[in-house]
C-alpha cells in the first residue's frame, strides 16, 4: 500500500490565485510528522513546511500553510498569493517515529503556475 | 554555512565502469542519507548513516552499490560495475538527531548518465 500519495501529477494556477496541492498518507504510528518540499527545474530539493502528528495548529510558513486533516489522513499544502517562480516539483513526505528517521515521499505534483 | 556537497554535478560514464559519488554533510548534522530520483521510481532512499554508522541499506537495490562514511564529515556511494539503468540523479541529505521537525537538508544532487 502507498504511505503517500499525491492524486494530482499536474497542477495549474494564475499568478496571485491560491493554489492547493493534495496528500494523503497511511501510517498506524500515532507519532509521525509530515513534510513538503519543493524542487524546481534546477533540481535542487527544498523544504517547505512541517507539520507533526500532536500540532494541535496548522502548520504555516509565509505564502505556505498546511491543511492538516487528521482522521482524513490528509495533509494538503496550499500556496496562497502563487508567484512565477512557484512553478516547481512538489513532494510530499512522511516520516514515522517507530520507523527510524526515513523519509517516505509520494509521486509529486508539477505546479505552472502562469501569468 | 555552505548547505551539503556533493560533487561531481554530473557524470558521464560507460557500461561497466565504476563510479564514486561523493558528499559532504552540514556540519553537526548526525544523519545522512543517500537518495536516488528516477521519474519511473520517484525519488528512493538508498541507504542512511547514523554517527557514521549505516542504520538501513534495504533500499541498496543490489551488491552493485555500496556506500561508507569513513567521518562525519563525508561520504561515497559507489557503483561498481555501473549499468544503463542506474542513470538518475543521486541526492545526499543530512539532519540533526532524529525526531521532531528537524527536516532534511539535499544537496544539489549527482546526475549520473550511463551509456
Amino acid at each position: 500500500a502507498q504511505k503517500i500519495t499525491q492524486t494530482q501529477p499536474g497542477m495549474f494556477v494564475q499568478e496571485k490565485e491560491a493554489v492547493t496541492l493534495d496528500c494523503t498518507y497511511d501510517t498506524s504510528d500515532p507519532s509521525y510528522g509530515l513534510f513538503w518540499y519543493k524542487q524546481p527545474s534546477s533540481g535542487e530539493m527544498i523544504f517547505l513546511i512541517y507539520q507533526g502528528s500532536y500540532d494541535q495548529q496548522n502548520a504555516t510558513e509565509g505564502r505556505y500553510s498546511l491543511n492538516f486533516q487528521k482522521a482524513r489522513k490528509s495533509a494538503n499544502l496550499v500556496i496562497s498569493a502563487s508567484q512565477l517562480g512557484d512553478s516547481a516539483m512538489y513532494f510530499c513526505a512522511m516520516r514515522e517515529r517507530y520507523n527510524t528517521d526515513k523519509l517516505i515521499f509520494g509521486t509529486g505534483t508539477r505546479l505552472q503556475v502562469f501569468p | 554555512d555552505a548547505g551539503v556537497i556533493q560533487s561531481p554535478r554530473h557524470e558521464v560514464t560507460e557500461m561497466g565502469q565504476e563510479v564514486t559519488l561523493r558528499c559532504k554533510p552540514i556540519s553537526g548534522h548526525d544523519y545522512l542519507f543517500w537518495y536516488r530520483q528516477t521519474m519511473m521510481r520517484g525519488l528512493e532512499l538508498l541507504i542512511y548513516f547514523n554517527n557514521n554508522v549505516p542504520i538501513d541499506d534495504s533500499g541498496m537495490p543490489e551488491d552493485r552499490f555500496s556506500a561508507k562514511m569513513p567521518n562525519a564529515s563525508f561520504s561515497t556511494l559507489k557503483i561498481q560495475p555501473s549499468e544503463p539503468r542506474d542513470s538518475a540523479v543521486y541526492f545526499c541529505a543530512s539532519s540533526w538527531d532524529r525526531g521532531g521537525n528537524n527536516e532534511q537538508f539535499f544537496g544539489p544532487g549527482t546526475r549520473l548518465t550511463v551509456l
